[in-house]
C-alpha cells in the first residue's frame, strides 16, 4: 500500500486562481514528519515545508499555506493567487521516526500548470 | 557554492556499458542518499549511507553499487546498463540518519539515458 497518495495527477489553472494540492498519508507511527517539495521544469527538488505530527497548526508563507489534519491524515497545500512561476510538479513526502533512518516516502506528485 | 552537486548532469550510453555518477555535499551532513525518478516522476529511494556506512538498501539490482569514500561523497556505479535504468538519479543529504524529520537537500539530478 502506498504511504503517500497524491490523487491529483495534473491540475491546470489560470493565473491568479487559488489551487489546492491534496496529500493523504498512511502511517502507524505516532511520531512522523510530512514534507512538501517543488520540482520546477528545470528539474531540481526544492524543499518547501516540514511538519511534525505533533504540530497541527496551519502554516502560511506568503501565497503558500498548508493545512495539516491528523483526523483525515491529510496535509494539503494551497497556493493563493497562482502565478506562472508556480508551474511545477509538487511532491508530498512522509518520514516515520521509529526505525526509519530518515527514509522518505514520496507521493507520485501533482503537476501544476498555471496559464497566463 | 552548490550544497549538493552531481556529475555528470546528463549521461547517454549504450546498453551493457558500465557507468558511474558522482555526488558531493559540502553541508557537513552525515547522511547521503540515492533516489531514482522514473519517467512518470515517481521518486524512490535506492540507498542511504551514514558516515560511509550503508544503512538503507532497497530492492535494487546487484548491478547498482554505491560507494562512499568519505561522508561528503556518495558515488553510484552501474554495471551492465539496461534500458530500464533510464531515469533521473538524485543524490540527497541530511544532517543525520536519526528519524528526527531532517529535511533532505537534493542535488540537481543526473539524467541517464540508455540506448
Amino acid at each position: 500500500a502506498q504511504k503517500v497518495t497524491q490523487a491529483q495527477t495534473e491540475i491546470s489553472v489560470v493565473e491568479k486562481e487559488d489551487v489546492t494540492l491534496d496529500c493523504v498519508y498512511e502511517t502507524r507511527d505516532t511520531t512522523y514528519y510530512l514534507f512538501w517539495y517543488k520540482q520546477p521544469p528545470s528539474g531540481e527538488l526544492v524543499f518547501l515545508i516540514r511538519r511534525n505530527s505533533f504540530d497541527e497548526q496551519n502554516e502560511i508563507s506568503g501565497r503558500y499555506s498548508w493545512n495539516f489534519q491528523k483526523s483525515t491524515s491529510s496535509f494539503n497545500f494551497t497556493i493563493t493567487a497562482s502565478q506562472v512561476v508556480d508551474s511545477a510538479v509538487y511532491f508530498c513526502a512522509l518520514s516515520e521516526a521509529i526505525y526509519n533512518f530518515n527514509k522518505f516516502y514520496f507521493g507520485s506528485g501533482t503537476k501544476l500548470n498555471v496559464k497566463p | 557554492d552548490t550544497a549538493v552537486s552531481q556529475t555528470p548532469k546528463y549521461l547517454v550510453t549504450q546498453m551493457g556499458n558500465d557507468k558511474s555518477i558522482k555526488c558531493e555535499q559540502n553541508l557537513g551532513h552525515d547522511t547521503m542518499y540515492w533516489y531514482k525518478q522514473d519517467s512518470k516522476k515517481f521518486l524512490k529511494i535506492m540507498f542511504s549511507y551514514n558516515n560511509k556506512e550503508l544503512i538503507i538498501n532497497e530492492t535494487v539490482p546487484n548491478r547498482f553499487s554505491p560507494k562512499s569514500p568519505d561522508k561528503a561523497h556518495l558515488n553510484l556505479h552501474i554495471n551492465s546498463l539496461e534500458l530500464g535504468d533510464s531515469a533521473v538519479y538524485f543524490c540527497a543529504s541530511s544532517p543525520s540518519i536519526a528519524g528526527d524529520g531532517d529535511e533532505q537537500f537534493f542535488g540537481p539530478g543526473t539524467r541517464l539515458t540508455v540506448l
